[in-house]
């Protein structure tokens, strides 16, 4: 079975630019993630998509974060325009559904983001 | 709001003795329970996730967690480390379908040969 796959899985973009991000998730997987983990720290959820519909999206940062989930696999995630503070690393994740319950999910490697 | 705690920033283990990672977690209603470890430039790997049922569950590379209710804990376990445990390991928690999964701020184990 192929896992998440994401890409690019670095960049470094000046500050004021925009940069986007790729996810392919696990194929039948419905339940999609992109979580942002700052070094040192825990990740933290920024969009949570059941098929193609945001169930959770209160801590992504809208001004300048956007997200879209096309026909429900595929995931995008952009910034713009980024500032110094989103240098992290940037998770994506996939989980199934059984029953009333989420799997565990499963990550990609992640895309390392610097902003200078 | 649920959360989670790792109190422990890091735990340092001699090869070959048990190691203990502690979580504990606060939720409104029945936790779901997850570990993941994480190894340099790589990304998290899910190892056990307690759902219902026994107390204790086993996972991955010999590692175990059990699931204590009245303590609201679910600590990591292993009866012998070895040297490749050393990772940042996260504690997560869900509730439902539709909730976030939301993670510890990890401990890193470090296991001493």
């Amino acid at each position: 079975e192929a896992g998440v796959a994401q890409s690019p899985r670095y960049k470094i973009i000046e500050k004021r630019q925009s940069v986007a991000f790729w996810c392919n998730p696990i194929s039948g997987h419905a339940t999609l993630y992109w979580y942002q983990q700052i070094l040192g720290q825990g990740p933290k959820l920024l969009i949570q998509f059941q098929n193609n519909g945001v169930v959770d999206d209160s801590q992504l940062p809208k001004d300048r974060f956007s997200a879209e989930r096309l026909k429900g696999v595929d995931s995008t995630l952009k910034i713009q325009p980024a500032k110094l503070e989103d240098s992290a690393v940037y998770l994506c994740a996939s989980s199934s559904l059984t029953g009333a319950l989420n799997t565990e999910a499963f990550f990609g490697q992640g895309t390392r983001l610097t902003v200078v | 709001a649920q959360s989670v705690a790792q109190p422990e920033d890091q735990v340092n283990v001699a090869e070959g003795n048990p190691l203990t990672v502690k979580c504990t977690y606060s939720v409104s209603g029945n936790p779901y329970l997850f570990w993941y470890v994480q190894y340099p430039n790589r990304g998290l790997q899910f190892l056990l996730k307690y759902i219902t049922g026994d107390n204790l569950v086993k996972g991955s590379y010999g590692f175990e967690a059990e699931f204590n209710k009245s303590q609201t804990s679910f600590h990591l376990k292993k009866p012998s480390a070895l040297v490749s445990d050393s990772a940042l390991y996260f504690c997560a928690v869900t509730v439902n379908r539709d909730d976030k999964i939301i993670f510890g701020k990890g401990t890193r184990l470090h296991i001493l040969p």
